[in-house]
């Protein structure tokens, strides 16, 4: 109950494209949905959360949808770039714990 | 602010040998946290800490020992490397309270990579 879950492990998309990445969770008492991204060589760092009392959040290029009836949330990276190429980690918490519940992570690879 | 830090940023052990992986940050943060990162298997919890002279176990703890006798550092001691802890660690720090719904980000070191032959 504890599990996100995280697909694709990896995705393969042409510069310009829409790159989506999606996560899935059990536990309805997580309400707190942070995406981290990491570039090789480098620790993860955050790149975009969502709180369950909104449906989307966007930040330029980079979009959270969240399906709180499904459970599901999902990364939408618009007009994909080479630069975007990274490894994404979805991740939940609750309110009372701070700690993050992780997805195995998605390789994105932007091809130019 | 240097943010945190790690270090070595390379190690390589014999097995049964031990080791100290230091960490430290310079926010003033009370939670810190060591994870391991394996292909496929995201981001693991080992240990953490809300706060000097605290801690607990995460998801792996064995083999592994951890203390907090300041904010500032969380060193994480292996104490007989196996060749299952070949891995690259990452130390992170956050304040550890939420404040007004908003959660604290989790800030992460540029990591250890740990080879054990």
């Amino acid at each position: 109950q504890q599990q996100v879950k995280q697909s694709p492990q990896s995705l393969i998309v042409q510069k310009g494209g829409i790159s989506i990445i999606n996560c899935a969770y059990e536990n309805t008492a997580f309400d707190y949905f942070p995406w981290y991204q990491q570039f090789p060589g480098k620790g993860p760092a955050l790149l975009i959360a969502i709180r369950p009392d909104v449906s989307e959040k966007k930040e330029g290029r980079f979009t959270i949808s969240f399906n709180k009836s499904a459970k599901q949330f999902s990364l939408h990276i618009m007009d994909s770039q080479p630069g975007d190429s990274a490894t994404y980690f979805c991740a939940a918490s609750m309110d009372s714990n701070y700690q993050l519940i992780w997805g195995a992570g998605t390789k994105l690879i932007i091809k130019p | 602010n240097a943010g945190v830090t790690q270090t070595p940023k390379f190690q390589v052990l014999k097995t049964g040998q031990s080791m100290t992986l230091q960490c430290a940050q310079d926010m003033n943060h009370e939670y810190m946290s060591w994870y391991r990162q394996d292909p496929g298997m995201g981001l693991r919890l080992i240990h953490y800490s809300v706060g000097a002279g605290i801690t607990d176990q995460g998801e792996v703890p064995n083999g592994y020992n951890v203390s907090r006798s300041t904010t500032e550092d969380f060193p994480l001691r292996l104490l007989s490397a196996a060749p299952s802890q070949t891995s690259v660690y990452f130390c992170a720090s956050s304040y550890s309270r939420w404040t007004s719904g908003v959660a604290y980000e989790q800030y992460f070191g540029p990591g250890t990579r740990l080879t054990v032959t």
